[in-house]
């Protein structure tokens, strides 16, 4: 069965500095995509970053980049320069090749403190 | 402004009413998705369409939730029989998971 888990529930971070999420998957599919969300307050999923499964090199977007470590099965996000409007709650998410539904972790709650 | 948008944002019902959302991509997608989110949990997948057919539905769509895509653009969730544990964020996603709708938040009273 697949799987997703987010081990921690909340973290805190200081403007400006970097944090990581951690996310670790269970699936024995061997193609895949990993994907990472941030949901604000307002409630709308922000789609953040993918990874493929056959992704040679790590996924980066801007302030994003996921270190997407394939033996140990984990995906996590790292957030670099964190800012104020960082301070949501952040979902890591998994799909299959084989289905097309998304399975969720139980999000980590990130707050930025000045 | 996302590319998803969800009517109403916020639903309060009395149980035993029936209740219906709307979800309506802005561009066109062949894939629309409606997953359901509990207080403290990550979302969970409900059911699927490729335009205007279902093609899988989740165990927790019990036979009180119906979803159509009828011409294969907008979609409609309804509940029939609403109970407290319908209580939840649904929300709708379109181009394979990409985007998403800003939900509509049920509360069952």
């Amino acid at each position: 069965a697949q799987k997703i888990t987010q081990t921690q529930p909340g973290m805190f971070v200081q403007e400006k500095e970097a944090v990581t999420l951690d996310c670790t998957y269970d699936t024995s599919d061997p193609s895949y995509g990993l994907f990472w969300y941030k949901q604000p307050s307002s409630g709308e999923m922000i789609f953040l970053i993918y990874q493929g499964s056959y992704d040679q090199q790590n996924a980066t977007e801007g302030r994003y980049s996921l270190n997407f470590q394939k033996a140990r099965k984990s995906a996590n996000l790292v957030i670099s320069a964190s800012q104020l409007g960082d301070s949501a709650m952040y979902f890591c998410a998994m799909r299959a090749d084989n289905t097309d539904k998304l399975i969720f972790g139980t999000g980590t709650r990130l707050q930025v403190f000045p | 402004d996302t590319g998803v948008s969800q009517d109403p944002r916020h639903k309060i019902t009395k149980r035993g009413q029936n209740v219906t959302f709307r979800c309506d991509p802005i561009s066109e997608h062949n894939r629309l998705y409606w997953y359901r989110q509990t207080l403290g949990q990550g979302p969970e997948f409900l059911t699927y369409f490729q335009n205007e057919a279902q093609l899988e539905k989740s165990r927790l769509l019990s036979d009180r939730f119906s979803a159509e895509r009828p011409k294969g653009s907008f979609s409609t969730l309804e509940i029939q029989r609403t109970e407290q544990g319908d209580s939840a964020m649904y929300l709708c996603a379109a181009d394979y998971g990409y985007t998403f709708g800003s939900g509509t938040r049920l509360t069952v009273v």
